[in-house]
Order: structure tokens, then sequence, then C-alpha cells
């Protein structure tokens, strides 16, 4: 139980394409999503909070306008990276929280998209 | 600033004994622990967590510890097998919050 599948695993595109990544909790609902960021040999490091039916709570320093996050059901959680540049090229990934969940709850993590903007 | 710790990077263990993974933090506000393992290529699987009102937990052949005075979490597994191999993240989540602080990560190699 507690699959969550993200797709694209990878991706490859020029520079100035916008790039949908999607998430999605197979097994459970998710009123809360979340996106990563991962570079290189660094840590996990949270770009934002997918709220189903509202607006995203992005972290410090994260362009909302950049990383455009919908949440329109209880199972999926799109990222779309707009107008990428090579310096947008990393390793996302997105979570889940079971919203049945009571109390602690851990997240399921999806496989990732790597993202190469050329 | 890193509010979490992993200082370090790698960890070699033979086949059969243990492993300790550590962690430590900073931000006295968390109070919800993780740790996950990473193969490469795939995102995090959970592995054990602990709230701050225990200081151990258990599952198998892993085990959390918790010492809150010391602001400081560790990972044991016993006995440690060669499938163990990976990257094992510690998280730790703010009081009111479902986010998660990871640390950089320590690469674990159980050798044969």
């Amino acid at each position: 139980g507690a699959v969550v599948s993200q797709h694209p695993s990878r991706v490859i595109c020029k520079s100035g394409t916008s790039v949908k990544i999607e998430c999605r909790s197979l097994d459970f609902q998710a009123t809360t999503m979340f996106w990563y960021r991962q570079f290189p040999k660094q840590s996990l490091m949270l770009m934002a909070t997918s709220n189903e039916g509202s607006k995203a709570t992005y972290e410090q320093g994260v362009e909302k306008d950049k990383f455009l996050i919908n949440h329109a059901s209880l199972t999926l959680s799109t990222l779309t990276v707009t107008s990428a540049h090579p310096e947008d090229s990393s390793f996302y990934i997105c979570s889940a929280r079971d919203s049945k969940g009571v109390g602690d709850q851990p997240q399921h993590f999806g496989d990732g998209t790597r993202l190469s903007i050329l | 600033d890193q509010q979490v710790k992993q200082n370090s990077p790698s960890l070699s263990v033979q086949e059969g004994r243990i492993s300790i993974l550590n962690c430590d933090y900073t931000n006295s506000m968390f109070d919800y622990f993780l740790w996950y393992k990473k193969y490469p290529a795939e995102g995090p699987t959970f592995l054990i967590s602990i709230s701050s009102i225990k200081d151990k937990n258990e599952d198998g052949r892993f085990t959390v510890f918790l010492n809150k005075s010391a602001k400081h979490l560790s990972l044991h597994i016993v006995p440690s097998q060669p499938g163990d191999s990976a990257v094992y993240f510690c998280a730790a989540s703010p009081s009111g919050t479902y986010k998660y602080i990871f640390g950089t990560g320590t690469r674990l190699k159980v050798l044969a």
C-alpha cells in the first residue's frame, strides 16, 4: 500500500520549454502533497506544499510563477516548470500524506523526475 | 542554515554487524523524526519514525533512538545486510506542520 506514482521519470528538453510533472497517490487519498528538489549529493529541499482545492504554499526563495502547482483532486498534484532554463535542471520528487491517517504519518514518495534542460 | 545534519557522508560496515547512522538537529520545535532509505534514481522509502514523546522505536532490524536533550537521533540496523546498502536520510518535522526538513544523507555500504 501507500504507493505514489510520479511521471515522467526523465525529461530532456530545450531551454524555454514548460514541463509538467504529475504526482499521483494510487491507493490512498492525499489532500496534502509536497514537492522537493534535490541537487547532486545534496539534501532534498522542500519547494512547496500542495493543498487540494486551494493554493499551494511555497517555501522561501521558490518562485511561485516559475513553479506552478495544481492539486485539483485528492489523488493528483502537478508541478509545471515554466519556461525552463538550464539552472532548473534537477531531480524533482513529490510526496503525499494519507489524508485518513491520524496523528503522525510518514510521507510516501514518488520515484522522482530527472529534468535536464539543454 | 542546515537545521538537520548528518555529519558522516559515508559508512562501511561488514555484513552481520551493526550499522549506526547519526543525525543532529538544531530546532527544538521538531516533534516528529523519520529515517528514509534511498537508492539511485528512486524516491526515498520510509523506514521508521519516532515521535518526540518517545526515546526509542523498534521495527525488526531497525531501531531509532532519540535524545532530545542532545538534539540527536540515530538509526541502528542489526544485523546489517548487503541489501541495506543505500543512502539514508533523516528528516524532522516541526510541530504543527506536515513539512519535513531533510539531512544531507549518509551512504551506507554493507560489505559481504
